[in-house]
């Protein structure tokens, strides 16, 4: 059965870095690309970007360029996604997602608290 | 990029329709399919509908996808609507430049 596993929630001050894991089992992890989504409180989804989890190449959407980064381990089947100088807007639930004709298959989401 | 509008709530009584508009701001709603998913509290979004039209299995037939090009827009047609539709739905479309999740809908059922 098909299965994204993401780490747990966090709590970050402001200006620190988050790296949250999604681990995939079930298939075989290059075959399809891996996106976030982000989910702040009482908001919409929101497209972060995506990782080709077999050559790395990476896509990110324009309002986080620069602030976000995708890698992958292809030995532990698990993709990351790192944010860095969080402020407390970036508050929300992150999502990674696996894109086949549709997000159809989604991770339990990680929460990730900023707060001085 | 483009946006994806969709109006803020709506409601009905149990056995009702309820349609939900998605309506695409630059570029054709036909030209990158359009997939709908169903949120509710404290979970992750699930697939309704993908490639404007088509149901995952397990999905109901009550669920329905269209686009309409002359409104460049799609909708979400429930029909016969039961409690537990009460959710919120997001519809999701691409273009070249990466993914759109529209602005949700919260579906009431009163």
């Amino acid at each position: 059965q098909v299965h994204l596993v993401q780490s747990g929630a966090e709590v970050k001050k402001p200006g620190a870095s988050v790296k949250v894991s999604c681990k995939a089992s079930g298939y075989s992890f290059t075959t399809y690309g891996l996106h976030w989504v982000r989910q702040a409180p009482g908001q919409g989804l929101e497209w972060m970007g995506w990782i080709n989890t077999g050559n790395g190449y990476t896509n990110y959407s324009q309002n986080f360029q620069g602030r976000v980064t995708f890698t992958r381990d292809t030995s532990a089947n698990t993709a990351y996604m790192e944010m860095s100088t969080l402020r407390s807007e970036d508050t929300a639930v992150f999502y990674c997602a696996v894109w086949r004709n549709a997000f159809d298959i989604w991770g339990q989401g990680t929460m990730v608290t900023v707060s001085s | 990029n483009f946006m994806l509008t969709q109006p803020h709530s709506v409601s009905e009584s149990p056995g009702k329709t309820v349609i939900i508009s998605c309506t695409r701001s630059s570029g054709s709603i036909a030209s990158n399919y359009v997939q709908w998913y169903q949120q509710r509290p404290g979970s992750a979004p699930t697939t309704i509908i993908y490639e404007d039209n088509e149901r995952p299995s397990g999905v109901p037939d009550r669920f329905s996808g269209s686009i309409d090009s002359s409104s460049n827009s799609a909708s979400l047609t429930i029909s016969g609507l039961k409690a537990e539709d009460e959710a919120d739905y997001y519809c999701q479309s691409y273009d070249g430049s990466g993914f759109v999740f529209g602005t949700g809908t919260e579906v009431t059922v009163l």
